[in-house]
């Protein structure tokens, strides 16, 4: 089945510095890519929807500057936090939308804890 | 808005079938339902899905309505791994994302 990797699993950094964080699909192209984020014993909620060639799409109240996503590959999209701080520690999730397309799943990486110090 | 409803938690004896409710009573014809359920500090893994009739495959069964204004989705022998939260989520046919709702923390015991 289709697979999603993300890298690193885990991140620690101190107040102020970036963090990048990728996600690829492994034996799949993935036009698309969308970037989650949950906060301990919450939902998933939905960032941003990452486009293959073009600027990605933010849900209201993400943003833009400050979680920069760049999907210069059919197989790569990166979330950069920009300046984090520890409010933006998460647990921060993406997933592809299969290559069958229509009404078919998507898949999920297993995620990055992203700690902020 | 949230399109779906589930119980908040539920518990389910080792070797027993689970059984996990689902409401979506404002369901549209063109909405299918999704299960993924995902454990803790995991991404979410995707288990089943179907429009209006039951589906199985080797993970679970999906249960529709004949009014597909609710599903069950069932794990026939329930094991210790299946310990997760279950999210039931209605998604537009061919749109894209996902949003997710609370989901059931289910507890599997032995």
């Amino acid at each position: 089945g289709a697979v999603v990797s993300q890298h690193p699993s885990w991140v620690i950094c101190k107040s102020g510095t970036s963090v990048k964080i990728e996600c690829r699909s492994l034996d799949f192209q993935a036009t698309t890519m969308f970037w989650y984020r949950q906060f301990p014993k919450q939902s998933l909620m939905l960032m941003a929807t990452s486009n293959e060639g073009s600027k990605a799409t933010y849900e209201q109240g993400v943003e833009k500057d400050k979680f920069l996503i760049n999907h210069a590959s059919l197989t790569l999209s990166t979330l950069t936090v920009t300046s984090a701080h520890p409010e933006d520690s998460s647990f921060y999730i993406c997933s592809a939308k299969s290559p069958r397309g229509g009404n078919s799943p998507l898949h999920f990486g297993n995620g990055t804890r992203l700690t902020v110090t | 808005d949230a399109k779906t409803t589930q119980p908040t938690s539920m518990d389910c004896a080792e070797g027993r079938a689970a059984n996990l409710p689902c409401n979506h009573s404002t369901i549209s014809g063109n909405e299918y339902v999704y299960w993924y359920r995902q454990i803790h500090s995991q991404g979410p893994q995707y288990i089943i899905h179907g429009l209006k009739n039951n589906e199985t495959n080797e993970m679970a069964s999906l249960i529709i309505t004949e009014d597909r204004k609710s599903s069950t989705l069932i794990l026939p022998h329930a094991t210790l791994r299946d310990t997760a939260v279950y999210y039931c989520i209605v998604r537009e046919t061919g749109a894209n994302n996902l949003f997710f709702g609370t989901g059931t923390r289910l507890t599997v015991i032995p």
